[in-house]
């Protein structure tokens, strides 16, 4: 029973398209996160929700829209596709902030 | 800016022999720190975790070393089996104008039977 999922695992799309990912957590976690992994394989955060409300919005381009329907569901939606945006993202939660992260298996997000 | 620094993108190390795993940290508002392990097409899993009033923290094999004057840190797996070879994460969070949890590029590690 996975405890952080992620859907889609893989999505290749064209540019300039709007698309979702979902993710979704059975761990009764108060606080869930949005990372991405570029690249270079750095993981960056993107976002972090706590009981449905916002806490972390980092420097984030606005097409990219997170949306939290109750404290065990975070999704991301992603408006005007860019080449850029091409990465693998993952989903996490945690009971806390200052408590380890449970990952979801990451979406890889291809755009061409 | 990297704030965590992992400096070695990789370490190979026989399999029963220590492996040590080194992170460095520039933001003295951190106050906890965290490794994680992952493994290709998964998500990070977390491995184990120091608070700054700590400067040891051992679960089993692994154990993980805070310095915090030099801001660093380092994690140790006695003995290395093939299935820690894995991309590990240095991570740290802390007060740093909002909770988050800034990783670093991580290190790949390949134990050799």
């Amino acid at each position: 029973d996975t405890a952080v999922s992620q859907t889609p695992k893989y999505l290749v799309t064209q540019m300039g398209n709007d698309k979702s990912i979902k993710c979704e957590q059975n761990l009764g976690h108060d606080t869930m996160y949005w990372y991405k992994q570029d690249s270079k394989k750095f993981l960056k955060i993107m976002f972090s929700y706590n009981n449905k409300e916002l806490i972390i919005n980092e420097t984030v381009p606005n097409r990219f829209s997170p949306k939290s329907p109750d404290k065990a569901h975070l999704n991301l939606h992603i408006n005007s596709l860019e080449l850029g945006d091409s990465a693998v993202y993952f989903c996490a939660s945690s009971p806390g902030q200052t408590y380890g992260y449970t990952f979801g298996s990451g979406t890889r997000l291809t755009v061409v | 800016d990297q704030q965590v620094k992992q400096n070695s993108p990789s370490l190979s190390v026989q399999e029963g022999r220590i492996s040590i795993l080194n992170c460095d940290y520039t933001n003295s508002m951190f106050d906890y720190f965290l490794w994680y392990k992952k493994y290709p097409a998964e998500g990070p899993t977390f491995l184990i975790s120091i608070s700054s009033i700590k400067d040891k923290n051992e679960d089993g094999r692994f154990t993980v070393f805070l310095n915090k004057s030099a801001k660093h840190l380092s994690l140790h797996i006695v003995p290395s089996q093939p299935g820690d070879s894995a991309v590990y994460f240095c991570a740290a969070s802390g007060n740093t104008g909002g909770f988050k949890t800034i990783f670093g590029a991580g290190t790949r590690l390949f134990v050799k039977a």
